[in-house]
């Protein structure tokens, strides 16, 4: 499969400070990005949508000012975290597809960020 | 809301068994269907993606829809105890410009030797 690549894997940062994730798709378009958060032992929780050149449309409850969004290139997307705290401690997970190829195509994950924000 | 529905399990079986899991869709516009494995800790990985009715072998996995009855299955034929793991159903809807996967909640599977 195609592949996806988010960096950092792990990420500590002092409480206040801000975060940003990285998201590549490596071989193919990605269109369209997709940022998931995820709780320990719950389900993945869509954040936003994102396609390229246009501004992310979010999901309802969050906060667009916190979690700034980039989508810049047809291979790059940015997460950005601001003035994190504690409660942002969670597993960022970003996700790709390249809606050119129409409708039926996949959607794939990066490898997640582990933040914990202390 | 579109809604997809797993049973959340656990679903545990013997090793060399076959695992059943299953799927079921709100919305009839569903277009595309796939299936994710996540393993504790680990971000989702695709394991299967059907687009028509019947179904559609790769390996050990075996995808199964069924759009009349909005019913998406995937059976894994000689269960190891590396399957064991959380398999995520998601499924995408027509015309949808956002292009989003709506996910279940996922089925958590348990391969015991």
């Amino acid at each position: 499969g195609a592949v996806v690549s988010q960096h950092p894997s792990r990420v500590i940062c002092k409480s206040g400070t801000s975060v940003k994730i990285e998201c590549r798709s490596l071989d193919f378009q990605a269109t369209t990005m997709f940022w998931y958060r995820q709780f320990p032992k719950q389900s993945l929780m869509l954040m936003a949508t994102s396609n390229e050149g246009s501004k992310a449309t979010y999901e309802q409850g969050v906060e667009k000012d916190k979690f700034l969004i980039n989508h810049a290139s047809l291979t790059l997307s940015t997460l950005t975290v601001t003035s994190a705290h504690p409660e942002d401690s969670s597993f960022y997970i970003c996700s790709a597809r390249d809606l050119y190829l129409g409708e039926n195509t996949e959607a794939f994950f990066g490898q997640g960020t582990r933040l914990t924000v202390v | 809301q579109k809604e997809v529905e797993q049973n959340s399990g656990p679903l545990s079986v013997p090793e060399g068994a076959i695992a059943s899991l299953n799927c079921t869709y709100s919305d009839r516009g569903s277009q595309s269907f796939f299936w994710y494995r996540q393993y504790s800790g680990k971000s989702p990985e695709l394991i299967m993606s059907i687009y028509s009715n019947g179904d559609k072998e790769d390996g050990r996995f075996t995808a199964q829809l069924n759009k009349a009855s909005q019913y998406v299955s995937l059976l894994i034929r000689d269960s190891q105890p590396s399957d064991s793991a959380t398999y995520l159903c998601a499924v995408t809807d027509r015309g949808s410009t956002l292009g989003r996967l709506y996910f279940g909640r996922g089925t958590q599977l348990t391969v015991w030797p």
